[in-house]
């Protein structure tokens, strides 16, 4: 059964720091994966996805993730973090034959002024 | 335009008591999904929709929980005899298609329910 593991549940960078977010998935072949954010209240907004093709994904708000399929993994990194990037951040991934999401359990970012 | 909305945005009952919810999906998306938001269990799916089929169940707790989709259109989730570990957030989405996986699931606000 596939799974997301992401490390630290909370991560706290200064404003201007890079934002780094892990995310390590478990699967025998390389899954779709994505990452979404979640605002307080909110329901969850996807930043960016990895299905084919170049393995460094651009997505909103200056994020970006690169799937290195020798690692299993697909982290989030931003250059610069800002106060507005504080939220909760899920990796997920699906397969090629379920429609499904399995989710990790996600980071909160902390950005300290 | 609109996004898939959700309604009520809370919700709180007491043990024992049914309890509907409710998802209006982006227009023309084919797929609906449910998800539960939990403290202690995350984020799990719960089922899906192709149009008013519902090909996968495998995610709901118990019998309790049951969904149903009408027109192609809304989706409503009920819960029959509720008890507290059923509180979480209850997040809906839906997506053009399902066709090979890999399309973006755009998300409701959820309803937060809380069972007393």
């Amino acid at each position: 059964a596939q799974s997301v593991t992401q490390l630290g549940s909370h991560v706290s960078v200064s404003e201007g720091a890079l934002v780094l977010l892990r995310c390590n998935y478990s699967s025998s072949v390389p899954p779709y994966l994505f990452w979404y954010v979640q605002y307080p209240n909110q329901g969850l907004q996807l930043l960016l996805k990895y299905t084919t093709g170049a393995t460094l994904v651009k997505g909103i708000n200056g994020f970006e993730a690169e799937f290195k399929k020798s690692e299993t993994s697909f982290h989030l990194t931003k250059p610069s973090a800002h106060m507005s990037d504080a939220a909760e951040y899920f990796c997920a991934v699906s397969d090629h034959s379920s429609y499904k999401l399995i989710f990790g359990s996600g980071t909160r970012l902390l950005v300290r002024p | 335009g609109a996004g898939v909305s959700q309604s009520p945005s809370n919700k709180v009952t007491e043990k024992g008591k049914d309890v509907e919810l409710r998802c209006d999906p982006i227009s023309g998306h084919t797929a609906l999904y449910w998800y539960r938001q939990s403290l202690g269990q995350g984020l799990e799916f719960l089922i899906y929709f192709q149009g008013n089929s519902a090909p996968d169940k495998s995610g709901l707790p118990s019998d309790r929980f049951s969904a149903e989709r009408t027109g192609g259109s809304v989706s409503t989730l009920t819960i029959q005899r509720t008890q507290q570990e059923d509180s979480a957030v209850y997040l809906c989405a839906s997506s053009l298609r399902l066709a090979e996986g890999g399309n973006e699931q755009f998300f409701g606000p959820g309803t937060r329910l809380t069972v007393l």
